[in-house]
């Protein structure tokens, strides 16, 4: 059972578009959300997270929308560049009372940006 | 300068041989992570230490064998390979078990199984 999912598995756009990648988790006992982003060759790193009491985290032309009630996150990419062109992955961690300590990644969202 | 060091880059292995992947991270880091990236699972978590002791294995099969000699190090022995064990393998870290949020990724070892 996958335990984060998103969607689209690939998206284009033409720069200067927003593009909005989607995730949606079963847990709801998840407490933080980062998204990972991978250039072609490259190793992931992390871009921007997010944790469950707020429902919107900002850092340039990067957002991420929370909806708690419904488990669902989106990832939105504004004013889009060619740089961008990459694999964003969302991910979910479990809370340490858990026991798991692991970062459960989604299956990524491959974005190509048209110039 | 890179900041964890996998060795070697890429790996060309027999089915049924043995082979080590080596992982160093000189950020002060105590703890360290495998992940396993495949064309079927992308970014599949394998095994968790901090400070030299395991702390989560979610690898089904006993041929994956992490090994840790110094805080700093972890490496991954993989036993009887198989074709399906063709991916690339991450080495990750982290300031302590608790801010695994924060994953710093080395390059990656690709291994090819043939």
């Amino acid at each position: 059972q996958q335990q984060v999912r998103q969607s689209p598995q690939s998206l284009t756009v033409w720069e200067g578009e927003t593009a909005i990648l989607n995730c949606s988790y079963e847990d709801s006992t998840f407490d933080y959300f980062p998204w990972y982003w991978q250039f072609p060759r490259e190793s992931p790193a992390l871009l921007i997270a997010i944790r469950p009491v707020s429902n919107k985290k900002e850092d340039g032309r990067f957002t991420i929308f929370f909806n708690k009630r419904e488990k669902k996150l989106s990832l939105h990419i504004t004013d889009s560049q060619p740089g961008d062109s990459a694999t964003y992955f969302c991910a979910a961690n479990p809370p340490a009372s858990s026991g798991s300590w692991q970062l459960i990644f989604g299956s990524g969202t491959q974005l190509t940006v048209m110039p | 300068d890179p900041k964890i060091i996998q060795k070697p880059k890429y790996l060309v292995a027999v089915t049924g041989s043995e082979k080590i992947l080596i992982c160093e991270q000189y950020l002060g880091h105590n703890a360290m992570y495998w992940y396993r990236q495949s064309a079927k699972k992308p970014l599949e978590f394998m095994f968790s230490y901090s400070y030299q002791k395991l702390m989560d294995n979610q690898t089904a099969s006993s041929r994956f064998q992490p090994q840790s000699s110094k805080k700093n190090h972890l490496d991954l022995q993989i036993t009887a390979l198989k074709p399906d064990d063709s991916a690339t393998y991450f080495c990750a870290s982290s300031q302590d078990p608790f801010s695994n949020e924060r994953l710093f990724f080395g390059h990656g070892t690709k291994l090819s199984v043939l």
